[in-house]
């Protein structure tokens, strides 16, 4: 089955700073990849996703760029600021409607004032 | 407000003590989801259902049960809960037509002792 390697389990930044996330999957029939943002005493938010016909999505400050050759995707945050900190967990999944998502394991950003 | 809604927050209780989590959305979603998060461990799926009376599988099901009577409504059952599932639990719901956006609710926080 799939499985969503993320990296690194911790960031930490100075505000202003960039932040990058990277993750990597198996299955190559993967073709939807959506990031997720859990703030402390809440449940995951959707931040932004990329589908497997597009290379690159920006939404502000947030952009995330895929690369199936070498089935990788990474998580690119520009300007950080402190209400970025949270867990950011990539995942990955082959259906069409997005669901049966299998998650990496997370990484906690700090962005420091 | 689009909302999935989970009930309780927290539970502690006793091991083997039958127990069922609640979860019901608002959004006409045809997906429904379980997921634990456990420290390092990130989200893993419990089980899901793609819709009434439609369920399956995920990740790690042994020690649970669930059912969707109702297209809103996806409770998680524990017939016997033991230790090892005290963890942070979070529903979640997805797929209508154009848009693959999972809504997690706010999660609820079960020990076992």
């Amino acid at each position: 089955g799939e499985n969503v390697e993320q990296h690194p389990s911790t960031l930490s930044v100075q505000e202003g700073d960039s932040a990058v996330i990277k993750c990597t999957y198996s299955d190559s029939a993967s073709n939807y990849f959506p990031w997720y943002k859990q703030e402390l005493g809440k449940g995951p938010q959707l931040i932004i996703d990329i589908r497997s016909n597009v290379g690159e999505k920006k939404d502000q400050r947030i952009a995330v760029t895929l690369n199936k050759t070498a089935k990788h995707f990474s998580l690119h945050i520009t300007e950080t600021q402190p209400e970025d900190s949270a867990v950011y967990f990539c995942a990955a999944s082959k259906d069409q409607a997005g669901t049966a998502l299998i998650f990496g394991k997370g990484t906690t950003l700090s962005v420091s004032s | 407000e689009a909302q999935v809604t989970q009930n309780p927050r927290y539970l502690i209780t006793v091991t083997g003590k039958k127990l069922t989590v609640t979860c019901s959305q608002n959004m006409n979603h045809e997906y429904m989801s379980w997921y634990r998060q456990d420290p390092g461990l990130g989200l893993r799926q419990i089980y899901y259902s793609m819709n009434v009376e439609v369920t399956d599988k995920g990740d790690v099901p042994e020690g649970y049960k669930v059912s969707r009577k109702e297209k809103r409504n996806f409770p998680l059952i524990l017939e016997s809960p033991s230790p090892n599932q005290t963890s942070l639990y979070f529903c979640a719901s997805s797929w209508e037509s154009g848009s693959t956006e999972a809504f997690f609710g706010q999660g609820t926080r079960l020990t076992v002792v």
